[in-house]
């Protein structure tokens, strides 16, 4: 079956801690995309890649690292830095000639406690 | 900044009735909008795609393109209980990136 797996599907994080969210696509996709959405909110743009090995910045990147060193994997570590990590996180994946119709993950919900 | 702007509802729509969700923009040089439904707790799936002026159906729904007037609408035939969701709609501008509204909370009275 080809598409997007993001585990887990639920993430506790302590205050201090930095944690990786995975993302994996099958889908032969060329770009790869990390986005966070708030309770009532529409998605914003932590991070995206379009080729291995390159990334750029979303709009709101303070706080979030990633890595693009396959084509199928995209993982999104949310630091210690970013002081408001309780959200929902959707991974995202489309193909070079549709490069932004995107197809989600089915999501992590991170929590701080 | 470019912006995609929805009314975020509730919308709600008697079952078998019409549902129409609107979405405006900000920049002119848009490329194309998708629409996305999502569920409570689920992540968006993509629904339908337009990228030129004009109508495009696809069974129950339509979506509207008037780039003139910077307004993209999705319109459900036949609304079902099912289509009770969240509607994002988002934009290419250009840029290798989707821009997204905050979605239209729609619920179908039964």
């Amino acid at each position: 079956d080809g598409g997007i797996t993001q585990s887990p599907k639920y993430l506790f994080r302590k205050e201090g801690q930095n944690v990786t969210l995975s993302c994996e696509q099958n889908l032969n996709h060329d770009a790869m995309y990390w986005y966070r959405q708030d309770p009532g909110q529409g998605l914003r743009l932590i991070y995206y890649s379009q080729i291995v090995n390159d990334f750029q910045k979303g709009d709101i990147a303070e706080g979030y690292s990633v890595s693009r060193e396959k084509k199928e994997s995209f993982p999104l570590t949310v630091t210690s830095a970013q002081k408001n990590p309780t959200a929902f996180y959707l991974c995202a994946s489309s193909s070079s000639d549709r490069l932004t119709e995107a197809f989600f993950g089915q999501g992590t919900r991170l929590t701080v406690v | 900044q470019k912006e995609v702007e929805q009314n975020s509802g509730p919308l709600s729509v008697p079952e078998g009735a019409i549902a129409s969700l609107n979405c405006t923009y900000s920049d002119r040089v848009s490329q194309s909008f998708f629409w996305y439904r999502q569920y409570s707790g689920k992540s968006p799936e993509l629904i339908m795609s337009i990228y030129s002026n004009g109508d495009k159906e696809d069974g129950r729904f339509t979506a509207q393109l008037n780039k003139a007037s910077q307004y993209v609408s999705l319109l459900i035939r036949d609304s079902q209980p099912s289509d009770s969701a969240t509607y994002l709609c988002a934009g290419d501008f250009g840029n290798e990136k989707l821009t997204f509204g905050t979605g239209t909370r729609l619920t179908i009275i039964p």
